[in-house]
């Protein structure tokens, strides 16, 4: 059974930063791109960023280019995304995606003060 | 970017009627084209890709078609379970890009 379990959410504070990681199962992780995709409170689903199967293609949306940064450790079957310089409008729910079939169940992210 | 277009923004149907939803590509995207249901506090579930062939599980109510710039979901047959918000993902380039989704609500 494919399992993708996201951790690392949570409240934090403008400018702050979290790391957000996803554990893969039950499929080959190294041969999947790995996306991420956010989900406002409310809103539609915004892709925000992929690493192809070897980590040396990696793509980001205009509005995370330069504070996110997307990784992957074949090794242990683990996908992160590293969210600094968080603004209120990063507050979503963030997924992380196998290609484009598998979804996780999401970790909260809200930024406030 | 390419950007996808749904509607109608909501459909308003009753069971057991026939649903037909739109997504538009601003530019072709061939057939790397997938559609998910996300029902309330559920992360989204794939449906459809390849502009028409069904996942793993997925009833042969729902189909999907069309290439290039426009494609269309239909549900032939709607159940109580199908009351949701359908999505189009087009991934022929990067970014990969939503369209906004379409609200399914009973009638």
């Amino acid at each position: 059974e494919v399992q993708l379990l996201e951790s690392g959410g949570g409240l934090v504070q403008p400018g702050g930063s979290l790391r957000l990681s996803c554990a893969a199962s039950g499929f080959t992780f190294s041969t999947y791109a790995m996306s991420w995709v956010r989900q406002a409170p409310g809103k539609g689903l915004e892709w925000v960023s992929v690493i192809n199967d070897s980590g040396s293609s990696i793509y980001y949306v205009d509005s995370v280019k330069g504070r996110f940064t997307i990784s992957r450790d074949n090794s242990k079957n683990t996908l992160y995304l590293q969210l600094n310089s968080l603004r209120a409008e990063d507050t979503a729910v963030y997924y992380c995606l196998a290609s484009f079939d598998y979804w996780g169940q999401g970790t909260l992210v809200s930024v406030s003060s | 970017e390419i950007v996808m277009t749904q509607s109608p923004a909501t459909l308003s149907v009753s069971p057991g009627e026939r649903a037909t939803l739109s997504c538009r590509a601003s530019q072709t995207v061939s057939s790397d084209l997938a559609w998910y249901q996300q029902k309330p506090g559920q992360a989204p579930r794939l449906l459809i890709y390849g502009a028409s062939t069904r996942a793993t599980g997925i009833p042969v109510r729902f189909s999907g078609s069309g290439s290039g710039t426009e494609f269309t979901l239909t549900i032939s047959s709607l159940q109580s379970e199908d009351f949701a918000v359908y999505y189009c993902l087009q991934y022929k380039n990067w970014p990969w890009t939503f369209g906004q989704g379409t609200r399914v609500e009973f009638k």
